[in-house]
């Protein structure tokens, strides 16, 4: 089984704080996202990346960051966290082999709230 | 660029009762396209998949859809709802041209009524 693992659930953050959020998959996927869920509002996909070190913006990038270093490992950056960045952040992965048709596979999810 | 729209944030059946969540889709190139189920506290798990192979296509847990391209469809049904089916529901779809990526709908939450 594909696993997707996010180094918190819950996490509370200070105005201007720098914030990270880490994402670690194990089935050597080529794929990662990170996605932002708010109620009504679907999934939004903040960030891609396709490869080491790749990474493409996704709908709605601003104010964040992300670094690949590793290709298990996709981390998500809050450069200077604001209350409008309060909301449940989903990682994801798929294996990038079929592409348009690859299956993502999520991790639970880091709820952050920004005071 | 493609987009999917689910009908009904809310839907409320009865245990035992069909379970219809509708999606519609809009793309210039043909679509393949997803459904995602979200349990309480839980991230997306995939549900079904529709990648031109059938029109109908079954999913875990009694779920499928059918693929209608004349209606730029892809509802989600299961012909007798279980309490355990509460969640909340994701359309999705991804185009070659935006090849690796999907783009979600608002999602639809299912309530199960004892």
């Amino acid at each position: 089984d594909v696993k997707v693992t996010q180094s918190s659930r819950y996490l509370v953050k200070r105005t201007g704080e720098k914030v990270f959020l880490e994402c670690v998959q194990d089935m050597d996927h080529e794929n990662m996202f990170w996605y932002r869920q708010d109620p009504g509002l679907g999934l939004r996909l903040i960030y891609f990346s396709y490869d080491v070190k790749m990474k493409e913006k996704g709908d709605i990038p601003e104010g964040y960051s992300v670094s690949r270093e590793k290709k298990e490992r996709f981390s998500l950056i809050l450069e200077s966290a604001s209350t409008n960045q309060t909301s449940m952040y989903l990682c994801a992965s798929s294996s990038g082999l079929a592409a348009v048709t690859d299956t993502q596979y999520f991790g639970p999810g880091t709820r952050l709230t920004v005071l | 660029a493609q987009s999917v729209t689910q009908l009904g944030s809310h839907v409320s059946v009865s245990e035992g009762a069909l379970v219809l969540l509708r999606c519609n889709y809009s793309s210039s190139v043909p679509p393949y396209l997803f459904w995602y189920v979200q349990y309480p506290n839980q991230g997306l798990q995939l549900l079904l998949k529709y990648t031109s192979a059938a029109t109908l296509v079954k999913g875990i847990n009694g779920f499928e859809a059918e693929f209608k391209k004349s209606e730029t469809s892809f509802h989600l049904t299961k012909p007798s709802a279980h309490m355990s089916d509460a969640a909340e529901y994701f359309c999705a779809v991804s185009v070659p041209t935006n090849a690796g990526k999907s783009t979600f709908g608002d999602g639809t939450t299912l309530t199960v009524k004892p």
